[in-house]
């Protein structure tokens, strides 16, 4: 059966630095990659959408990358701020039919000053 | 512009009542989904809208679960009777076909005892 793995442990860096968090995918071949933000108490945010034939998408300072071969996307925050910490949320989209996001875990991103 | 509304924002109940949340969408949007998010967990696609019919509700436990989407703007999810394993938050989405984001709602948080 598909599964989608992101890291259960929450992850702490210091102000200043990169956050960069995982998703990885078995038994699924995405043709789109989302990844949403979810504060505590609210509903997720899209932050960037990355399709399969994209290796890199940047906006601001985020970073994404889309690796089909090693089943694997990357997401990175550069210049981390404590406005930062979140949970951040990678979904899969088959691209074919309806639109149906399939969503990660979770990873829970904690910047402190 | 708007965004999706819910409510109510909380509710708790005892096993075997019923509930039911609301959904209004951002205007426009033609396609309506209803995700249930367990603690520590990714949302869970419980139903998908398009318009006023039903694309996916592969895993709506129908026994229990119901929700409709009457003149293709509105929703509304029913639980009866619910069940223990039912506490979760009930997210509400929305997207249009221009876009492949989904725009979410705040959530119900519900308990059951």
């Amino acid at each position: 059966s598909q599964k989608i793995e992101q890291n259960s442990e929450a992850l702490n860096i210091q102000e200043g630095k990169t956050a960069t968090l995982t998703c990885n995918y078995t038994n699924y071949s995405p043709a789109y990659l989302q990844w949403y933000r979810q504060d505590p108490g609210r509903g997720p945010v899209f932050l960037l959408l990355i399709r399969e034939n994209e290796k890199e998408k940047r906006k601001e300072r985020l970073k994404v990358t889309f690796d089909t071969t090693l089943k694997q996307s990357l997401f990175h925050i550069t210049a981390s701020q404590p406005a930062d910490s979140a949970t951040y949320l990678c979904a899969l989209d088959r691209g074919t039919g309806f639109q149906k996001l399939v969503f990660g875990t979770g990873t829970r991103l904690l910047v402190s000053p | 512009e708007a965004g999706v509304a819910q409510s109510p924002r909380y509710k708790i109940i005892e096993k075997r009542q019923s509930v039911a949340f609301w959904c209004n969408p951002i205007s426009g949007h033609a396609t309506l989904y209803w995700y249930q998010q367990i603690l520590g967990q990714g949302p869970k696609l419980l139903i998908q809208f398009q318009n006023n019919g039903v694309v996916d509700d592969s895993q709506l436990p129908k026994d229990r679960f119901s929700a409709e989407r009457l003149k293709g703007v509105d929703s509304t999810l029913k639980i009866q009777p619910a069940k223990l394993e039912d506490s979760a938050v009930y997210l509400c989405a929305s997207s249009s076909s221009a876009l492949r984001e989904q725009f979410f709602g705040p959530g119900t948080r519900l308990t059951v005892l």
